[in-house]
């Protein structure tokens, strides 16, 4: 069975770093390229990253660029968002989904972390 | 600008059917895109990916309840015997070169 359960949420400060991970399991993690993606309360869906199965490739949403870092570990079945100079708009919960092998959609997503941005 | 619009909610009664829209922007009408279901309190749930002929390809037990259409730059889906466990937000997503956008989302209710 596909899993990925996300971690690293909780209350960080303004201007803080945050580091989250997702653990995947049920399938071959390292043949999958992964995406991070957020959703502030009573809000939508926002992308924010993508990093190939090599993690050779990888893009950024323009709301997050050089504030974010995506990174993964294929011997680990993980995959991590990095998250400097907090922002109160950063407050919303994290997901991890997992991009279909043949195509270009989120075929599985976890349960999601929350990031509470607040002093 | 690679752009999806969806209406904010949509009704219908419990085992009626209910349509939802997702509109591309202009000159993205043979895109293609995946519709997405949240229900309250959970994470995402892919339902299928939509061709722009009208072909689709459904997630791993998704219901024969779900399917999708297209016309021009309209991507539908249709909800058949509504169940109360429908009730939820309905996500369409696209991408294009490196980049993947979502749709607003649309809030079923079941009546």
């Amino acid at each position: 069975e596909v899993q990925l359960v996300e971690s690293g949420g909780g209350l960080a400060q303004p201007g803080g770093s945050l580091r989250l991970s997702c653990a995947a399991s049920g399938f071959s993690f390292s043949r999958y390229e992964m995406n991070w993606v957020r959703q502030a309360p009573g809000k939508g869906l926002e992308w924010l990253s993508y990093i190939s199965n090599s993690g050779d490739n990888i893009y950024y949403a323009d709301s997050v660029k050089g504030r974010f870092t995506i990174s993964r570990d294929n011997a680990n079945n993980s995959l991590d968002l990095q998250i400097n100079s907090l922002r109160a708009e950063d407050t919303a919960i994290y997901y991890c989904a997992r991009t279909y092998m043949y195509g270009y959609y989120f075929d599985f997503w976890g349960q999601g972390t929350l990031v509470t941005v607040s002093s | 600008q690679l752009v999806l619009t969806q209406s904010p909610s949509a009704s219908a009664s419990l085992g009626a059917s209910v349509k939802l829209t997702c509109t591309l922007s202009s000159g993205h009408s043979r895109y293609a895109i995946a519709w997405h279901q949240q229900q309250p309190e959970k994470g995402p749930r892919y339902l299928l990916k939509l061709n722009s002929d009208g072909s689709h390809t459904k997630g791993d037990g998704i219901p024969d309840r779900f399917s999708g259409s297209s016309s021009g730059a309209e991507r539908y889906l249709t909800i058949s015997s509504l169940q109360s466990e429908d009730e939820a937000d309905y996500y369409c997503q696209t991408w294009g070169t490196d980049i993947w956008v979502f749709g607003g989302g649309t809030k079923v209710t079941v009546l």
